[in-house]
C-alpha cells in the first residue's frame, strides 16, 4: 500500500500564480483533509471531504479551493499565490469509522511563495 | 482560548531520561486522544492512541488521559537520540469529524 501520496515535495511559485497539490489514497478511506503547519501554529485545517462530491471549509480555507471526484483523489488549489502561503501542506485521510486511529498523513509539499 | 494547548518547548534531554509531554484541552466533548509523532521534513505518525481515561502503554511509551482535569500526557522512558522529534497531540470527540491538534513539541534527546 502507498499510502497518502502528495506531490509534488517542494514548489516554488511567484506571487499571482496558481498551482494544484495532488494527494491520492489507496486505502478506500472516505474522509480526506488538507492541513498546513506553519512554525508555532501548528496544523490548521484548509478543508476536508467527507465523500465524494462532498467538500466543506476548514479553519483556513481562504484562497484555496478544493473538489472531490472520485474517492482516491483530493487535491488543492491555490487560486492566486501570495506569499502568506508559504507553508507545508499535509493531506490527511482516514475512515469515517475510524474516529482515534488509521489518521494517515502524506509527506508534505513544501511551497514558497516568492 | 485554543482548543487543545501544548507547550512548544524545545525540550532537549540526555539520553535515558525520562520524558514527560503534555497537553491540556477545554472540550469536555472529546473522547479520542492522540500522540502522533514528527520527524523533521516528514508527515506526522500516530503514535498513541487511547478512548476516554486512563492509561496505555507501549513499550518505551505510556499514554495518560484525566479526563477531570482535561489533561493527557506522554511519558517516553530511557529516551533515545532517535525520539527526537516533534511530538504533536490531538482529539476528536464521538461526533464531528474534526481532529484539534495541540501545536507540537519539539524534543531532542542528547546522545
Amino acid at each position: 500500500n502507498a499510502g497518502v501520496t502528495q506531490t509534488p515535495k517542494f514548489q516554488v511559485l511567484k506571487t499571482g500564480q496558481s498551482m494544484t497539490l495532488q494527494c491520492a489514497q489507496d486505502m478506500n478511506h472516505e474522509y480526506m483533509s488538507w492541513y498546513r503547519q506553519d512554525p508555532g501554529m501548528g496544523l490548521r485545517l484548509i478543508h476536508y471531504s467527507v465523500g465524494a462530491g462532498i467538500t466543506d471549509q476548514g479553519e483556513v480555507p481562504n484562497g484555496y479551493n478544493v473538489s472531490r471526484s472520485t474517492t482516491e483523489d483530493f487535491p488543492l488549489r491555490l487560486l492566486s499565490a501570495a506569499p502568506s502561503q508559504t507553508s507545508v501542506y499535509f493531506c490527511a485521510s482516514r475512515s469515517l469509522g475510524s474516529r482515534g486511529y488509521g489518521y494517515t498523513f502524506g509527506s508534505g509539499t513544501r511551497l514558497t511563495v516568492v | 482560548q485554543k482548543e487543545v494547548e501544548q507547550d512548544p518547548g524545545p525540550l532537549s534531554v540526555p539520553e535515558g531520561a525520562i520524558v514527560s509531554l503534555n497537553c491540556t484541552y477545554s472540550n469536555s466533548a472529546f473522547q479520542y486522544f492522540m500522540w502522533y509523532r514528527q520527524y523533521s521534513r516528514k508527515g506526522p505518525e500516530l503514535l498513541m492512541y487511547t478512548y476516554s481515561s486512563g492509561n496505555k502503554e507501549d513499550g518505551r511509551f505510556t499514554a495518560q488521559v484525566d479526563k477531570s482535569s482535561k489533561y493527557i500526557s506522554l511519558f517516553i522512558r530511557d529516551s533515545q537520540p532517535s525520539d527526537s522529534a516533534t511530538y504533536l497531540c490531538a482529539m476528536i470527540g464521538n461526533t464531528g469529524n474534526q481532529f484539534y491538534f495541540g501545536t507540537g513539541t519539539s524534543l531532542t534527546v542528547i546522545p
